[in-house]
């Protein structure tokens, strides 16, 4: 139950889209279509943002989209805001019926 | 209004015992599968263990805590628990209970810390 792999920081200026990775294996992010990622402000709880791959929770910016390919799944910011600064983690179901989070990502507005 | 909240968390010695509930109230817990999903000290989430809609009959764990910890549900009370016996000093963590949405965790409570030291 290795967890996913994530870039430890993206960073991008106000405006900019910017895109984080997220690498499992057939046996989780490949096997699926149950992707999803959560962001977590500094001592506050993890927010649903995008689940199954691509779709977005009611209330979620559509400046956030997801993707898959293979056994990478992405998280796209596009129009970068300062309020978008936070830790983003993602997460999959796997073949065990287990889940796996990814190493989380630290996102940088600059 | 729709909400989760831990309790239980404490201070506990290598090698005890520790009991986290999760209350759920506004909707009827035993309607999705929920997961106690941990996070340590200034790093990332971990899940540790779900358990199924309904009564609860399938339970899945991480790796880490297999044969350590145990989830069950209580739908009568409207309660999730995890059963933490033999506690690491690596168990230390913030333990939040997720509720699931198919396959995916859309509702989290605020968390509970866990401390396991000497």
């Amino acid at each position: 139950q290795s967890a996913l792999t994530q870039p430890a920081s993206v960073s991008g200026s106000p405006g900019q889209s910017i895109t984080i990775s997220c690498t499992g294996t057939s046996s989780d992010v490949g096997g699926y279509n149950y992707v999803s990622w959560h962001q977590q402000h500094p001592g506050k709880v993890p927010q649903l943002m995008i689940y199954d791959v691509s779709y977005r929770p009611s209330g979620v910016s559509n400046r956030f989209s997801g993707s898959k390919s293979g056994n990478t799944a992405s998280l796209t910011i596009s129009g970068l805001q300062a309020e978008d600064e936070a830790d983003y983690y993602c997460s999959s179901y796997t073949t065990r019926s287990t889940y796996v989070f990814g190493t989380g990502t630290k996102v940088t507005v600059l | 209004e729709v909400q989760l909240v831990e309790s239980g968390g404490g201070l506990v010695q290598p090698g005890g015992s520790l009991r986290l509930s999760c209350g759920v109230s506004g909707f009827t817990s035993s309607r999705d599968a929920m997961s106690w999903v941990r996070q340590a000290p200034g790093k990332g989430l971990e899940w540790v263990s779900a358990i199924s809609s309904g009564s609860g009959s399938s339970t899945y764990y991480a790796d880490s805590v297999k044969g350590r910890f145990t989830i069950s549900r209580d739908n009568s009370k409207n309660t999730l628990y995890l059963q933490m016996n033999s506690l690491r000093a690596e168990d230390t963590a913030v333990y939040y209970c997720a509720n699931h949405r198919r396959w995916y965790f859309d509702l989290w409570g605020r968390g509970t810390l866990v401390t396991v030291s000497s």
